[in-house]
């Protein structure tokens, strides 16, 4: 399976741990996006990378929030001092440069703060 | 500010019949729409687009309808299969240098009865 995929799919943490996600995009897709989706709601746009470069970032992405993508290949997405308010779906999209604007979505992780 | 409305949370039609999906729109600069099918667990899945220079696009079962004036779109499916029972997410994004980032509805649960 050549899709976009996300490790690890839940993860469950203490309030105030430090918690970090992994997306590995479609190999060749140099652009790609962070979501958050909570209940009830359709994923909301965190940030955007193309190749390594961070060039947006959401006013949703508060300073605890860090993502990176070192060589513009897989990226990660690092929570500082979760709050029960991070509890989210985290996901990830890519899509080729050059490409429509059809993002590939993959499984997303589950993130649950107690 | 919801940019993207999905009015309707729930919808029920019986196997066979055409299922509608409404979507309404308030950014003017939006001008690429897409719709989004996910099951429980997974991350959304790409069904079908439409720009904006274009009133409908079908794909199989499925026709995407775009009314500007009106800033609305809907989703046809027809006929409709138990397959097809899910969240149906409307999303739109703007030319924005590269940027396609995408704005999502709330979403709309599908339900098709045998």
């Amino acid at each position: 399976d050549t899709g976009v995929s996300q490790d690890p799919r839940h993860k469950i943490t203490k309030r105030g741990q430090n918690v970090t996600f992994r997306c590995d995009p479609i190999s060749e897709h140099n652009r790609l996006y962070w979501y958050r989706q909570t209940l009830g709601q359709g994923p909301e746009f965190l940030t955007y990378f193309q190749n390594e470069a961070q060039l947006e970032k959401s006013r949703l992405l508060s300073d605890r929030f860090s993502a990176e993508r070192p060589k513009g290949s897989f990226s990660t997405l690092e929570i500082q001092r979760t709050e029960q308010g991070d509890s989210a779906m985290y996901l990830c999209a890519s899509i080729p440069s050059g490409g429509a604007n059809e993002q590939f979505f993959g499984p997303g992780t589950r993130l649950t703060v107690l | 500010d919801q940019q993207v409305k999905q009015n309707s949370p729930s919808l029920s039609v019986q196997e066979g019949r055409i299922s509608i999906l409404n979507c309404d729109y308030t950014n003017s600069m939006f001008d690429y729409f897409l719709w989004y099918k996910k099951y429980p667990a997974e991350g959304p899945t790409f069904l079908i687009s439409i720009s904006s220079i274009k009133d409908k696009n079908e794909d199989g079962r499925f026709t995407v309808f775009l009314n500007k004036s009106a800033k609305h779109l809907s989703l046809h499916i027809v006929p409709s299969q138990p397959g097809d029972s899910a969240v149906y997410f409307c999303a739109a994004s703007e030319e924005n240098f590269g940027n396609e980032k995408l704005t999502f509805g709330t979403g709309t649960r599908l339900t098709i009865i045998p």
